[in-house]
């Protein structure tokens, strides 16, 4: 059972408009999140991230937003750019020692100019 | 060199052949992990290090081992792989393992069983 879902497997916007990322988890436990972009043929780097003690990050145009009694996580890029064409990870964890992070299956953003 | 490299970028074996994935990471990190991506479907943590010592081992097939030698280096041994083995593999490292430590990753191993 998946306890971190991105429902939406692609997502189209175009250039200079609002993208919203979807990401939903299942573990109340989770107090650590974090997003990711993966371009082809390339790793995934680190975008944003937000503790559970917020419920807004904001990094230049990324801002992520955090409603814990919803259990869920949105990420939103204002305004998209063609560079921001990738797939977007949502991944969580449990604070302190806990390393491991739980993956979303990803959404893939398409830009269109 | 900066970040982390993996070597090779694409790998075809078959099933009865041994080989090895390599990771470097040039970060100063002390943690190191392999993941393991196949299509569509979420990266799953496969082993964790830290400093040199393994920590994790997330129910990994014994068809796969890893190596730490340093801090910088992680290997992955690979021997008599099934084909549901194919997929992307990626190394990543953090400072500390806190999961709180945002993961640098490597470029990946494109792995294809025949």
């Amino acid at each position: 059972d998946q306890q971190v879902k991105q429902n939406s497997p692609s997502l189209s916007v175009q250039e200079g408009r609002i993208s919203i990322l979807n990401c939903d988890y299942t573990n109340s436990m989770f107090d650590y999140f974090l997003w990711y972009k993966k371009y082809p043929a390339e790793g995934p780097t680190f975008l944003i991230s937000i503790s559970s003690i917020k419920d807004k990050n904001e990094d230049g145009r990324f801002t992520v937003f955090l409603n814990k009694s919803a259990k869920h996580l949105s990420l939103h890029i204002v305004p998209s750019q063609p560079g921001d064409s990738a797939v977007y990870f949502c991944a969580a964890s449990v604070g302190g020692s806990n390393y491991q992070l739980i993956w979303g299956a990803g959404t893939k953003l398409i830009i269109k100019p | 060199e900066t970040g982390v490299t993996q070597t090779p970028r694409h790998l075809v074996m078959g099933m009865t052949n041994k080989k090895s994935l390599k990771c470097e990471q040039h970060l100063g990190h002390n943690a190191m992990y392999w993941y393991k991506q196949s299509a569509k479907k979420p990266l799953e943590l496969m082993f964790v290090y830290n400093f040199k010592e393994q920590t994790e081992n997330n129910s990994v097939p014994s068809r796969f081992s890893p190596e730490c030698p340093n801090s910088s280096h992680l290997f992955l041994h690979l021997h008599t792989l099934q084909p549901e083995d194919s997929a992307l593999y990626l190394c990543a490292s953090s400072q500390g393992t806190g999961g709180r430590q945002p993961q640098h990753f490597g470029d990946g191993t494109r792995l294809s069983i025949l």
